[in-house]
């Protein structure tokens, strides 16, 4: 069965640190991967997205991911976090012809001023 | 582009009380449907989905149904409500031509519900 998975659950940085959240999926077929924020009290955004191509694909507020297709991995990075990026992080595949998108358990960001 | 309307935003409902939610989808045609909830300190899980009207997919046994009567509408029922049901749910679209392509996913504003 399709799933996705992240590692981290909740992480605790200060600002100007960097960032990566693990993201795994499992599919043997063609996935298109996203990740999405939710900021506190907000709906859920979409940061980026991945369907082809270059598997580094940049998303916006500085954000980018790096698709591996030999590792399933789709992680989350920027290279330095601010007190606004606090909020909560989905990683999410899209798996099949019915394009259900499945999400990860979620990571908590905590950033601290 | 699609536009979702959820409602209500908010819901306080007594345990053994019926449940309808409402999702409907303007701006597209025939789009693949999806009711998702946010349980509190967990992810977001996939209830529902549906590829069509009257066509709906279970992912995961509970005490939810899904109805979609049109082409653009897809409400999430039940008969009597337990405790363990209240979270977040969510309505999400995704138009049908979708697969492969630049087109995403659009959420609606979410209903809270909680049953006391």
């Amino acid at each position: 069965a399709q799933s996705v998975s992240q590692h981290n659950h909740h992480v605790i940085l200060s600002e100007a640190a960097s960032l990566e959240l693990g993201c795994n999926y499992s599919y043997g077929g063609t996935v298109n991967l996203f990740w999405y924020v939710q900021y506190p009290g907000q709906h859920l955004q979409l940061l980026l997205k991945y369907f082809s191509g270059d598997p580094l694909v940049k998303g916006i507020k500085g954000f980018e991911a790096e698709f591996i297709k030999s590792k399933f991995s789709f992680n989350l990075r920027k290279p330095s976090v601010q007190w606004s990026d606090t909020a909560e992080y989905f990683c999410a595949g899209a798996f099949g012809n019915t394009g259900k998108l499945i999400f990860g358990q979620g990571t908590t960001l905590q950033v601290k001023p | 582009s699609q536009t979702i309307h959820q409602w209500p935003a908010t819901l306080v409902q007594p345990v053994g009380s019926p449940l309808s939610l409402e999702c409907t989808v303007e701006g597209t045609s025939n789009p693949n449907l999806y009711w998702y909830r946010q349980a509190a300190g967990r992810g977001l899980q996939l209830l529902f989905y549906s590829v069509g009207i009257g066509q709906i997919s279970s992912e995961v046994p509970q005490n939810l149904s899904a109805s979609r009567p049109q082409d653009r509408q897809f409400i999430l029922s039940s008969k009597k409500l337990l405790l363990s049901d209240s979270g977040f749910y969510l309505c999400a679209s995704r138009p049908l031509n979708a697969a492969g392509s630049s087109y995403g996913y659009t959420f609606g504003s979410g209903t809270r519900l909680t049953v006391v």
